[in-house]
């Protein structure tokens, strides 16, 4: 079966620093990859998809970036996070465009 | 643009009883899917039911089932025989089908559900 985990779980980063969150899926090739973001009491807002190695779509303009550098792996990344980066970060994968299955999740908080 | 439109912010339920979360979207597409989402305390989405808009029969997942009216645009989820452990965040979720480039959920803002013993 199928499984995704992120890390780190939480993470507190003083403004300015840079990020590295990362989720890794098994069992399964070739997976669509997903970063979201879900603010305090809000809904998922999509920052980033992947349908293969090297190939990232980006759905916000911000100070965040996305990289595959595997087939299996997907980095969200930040050079100089800022306050407003603060949030609970979601990663998903999908087969073939279908249903997204999320992973556990990383809350970040900048200080 | 799409959009998911959840009025409910909170709703309660006592334990073994019935409780329906309401959902509506906006689109002018034909062929989509629908989700429900659960987030207990943990933040984790977990997946509760999934409907596809050209099939006419509502999805249905053990004490989870939906009401899929597409002519209105509404996608509401029954909970039959609550749980404590179904006390949750709830999103209602869209996905187009329209095009390949357009792979993201659009989701609404979420109900809360508290399940009373």
């Amino acid at each position: 079966s199928q499984t995704i985990h992120q890390w780190p779980a939480t993470l507190v980063q003083p403004v300015g620093s840079p990020l590295s969150l990362e989720c890794t899926v098994e069992g399964t090739s070739n997976p669509n990859l997903y970063w979201y973001r879900q603010a305090a009491g809000r809904g998922l807002q999509l920052l980033f998809y992947s349908v293969g190695i090297g190939q990232i779509s980006s759905e916000v303009p911000q100070n965040l970036s996305a990289s595959r550098p595997q087939d299996r792996q997907f980095i969200l990344s930040s050079k100089k996070l800022l306050l407003s980066d603060s949030g609970f970060y979601l990663c998903a994968w999908s087969f073939d465009a279908d249903t997204q299955y999320f992973g556990p999740g990383t809350r970040l908080t900048v200080l | 643009a799409q959009t998911v439109t959840q009025s409910q912010p909170e709703m309660s339920v006592q334990e073994a009883e019935t409780v329906t979360l309401s959902c509506t979207y906006d689109t002018s597409e034909s062929d989509y899917y629908l989700f429900w989402y659960k987030q207990p305390p943990s933040r984790q989405m977990i997946l509760v039911i999934r409907q596809e808009a050209y099939k006419q029969q509502n999805a249905t997942e053990n004490r989870f089932s939906v009401n899929f009216q597409k002519a209105a645009k509404s996608f509401s989820l029954k909970i039959s025989d609550s749980q404590l452990g179904d006390a949750a965040m709830y999103f209602c979720a869209y996905r187009s089908l329209g095009s390949y480039n357009t792979d993201k959920l659009i989701f609404g803002t979420g109900t809360r559900l508290q399940v009373f013993p």
